[in-house]
């Protein structure tokens, strides 16, 4: 079965930071790009950040930039995201997803974990 | 980069069709055929329903179509169904090697 499983999220008071961690299984990790997918309470999804299948391009959202930093270690099939000075405003369910095309990909997402959620307060 | 623009709110009676438009800017939507569309149930984390503008998952019902003219992306939802009630998100591939997320939908079924 095809599985993404997020964990690292927690309570952390601003300027803090977490490593958010998403493990694979299921699928040839390696051959696909993955992203970053997060959404504040009671509001809409927002991209975060993407990294291509070998890890080699990574992409950020604008709200992100110099703050967090998105990695993978394919040979642990894991997806990682470094997130520091936290705000606020980066309190939200964070859903690591796959593309839904290999190599090139397609900016779809056809599998998503539960989430892990981050609460940014003092 | 600014949100993609959605209706707030869209509603139809079981089996009418409903559409949602998307609409970006000739840096997103106009300029690239990757456009997707996302389901989300209350509570439920996302699911995927059309990727490359017109492109249906494996799973995914043939109710379920996309459409996109210039800097407007559409869902066509046919055949409404109670199940069909959820928020619906479109997103597309950038100029600037980003994503972006539309505000979201929500589909009530009358």
């Amino acid at each position: 079965e095809v599985q993404l499983l997020e964990s690292g999220g927690g309570l952390v008071q601003p300027g803090g930071s977490l490593r958010l961690s998403c493990a694979a299984s299921g699928f040839t990790f390696s051959s696909y790009p993955m992203s970053w997918v997060r959404q504040a309470p009671g509001k809409g999804l927002e991209w975060v950040s993407a990294i291509s299948n070998s890890g080699a391009g990574t992409y950020y959202a604008d709200s992100v930039k110099g703050r967090f930093t998105i990695s993978r270690d394919n040979s642990k099939n894991t997806l990682y995201m470094q997130t520091s000075s936290l705000r606020a405003e980066d309190t939200a369910v964070y859903y690591c997803a796959r593309d839904v095309r290999k190599y090139a990909g397609s900016y779809g997402v056809d599998v998503w974990g539960q989430g892990t959620t981050v609460t940014v307060s003092s | 980069q600014s949100a993609l623009t959605q209706p707030a709110s869209v509603s139809g009676s079981p089996g009418q069709s409903i559409t949602i438009s998307c609409t970006g800017t000739s840096s997103d939507v106009g300029s690239y055929n990757l456009v997707s569309w996302y389901q989300q149930h209350p509570g439920k984390v996302p699911k995927l329903m059309i990727y490359e503008v017109t492109k249906r998952p494996s799973g995914v019902s043939n109710r379920f179509s996309g459409s996109k003219s210039g800097n407007t992306a559409s869902l066509t939802i046919s055949g409404l169904q109670a199940e069909d009630e959820a928020d619906y998100y479109c997103s597309s591939y950038t100029s600037s090697s980003t994503v972006v997320f539309g505000g979201g939908t929500k589909l009530t079924v009358l």
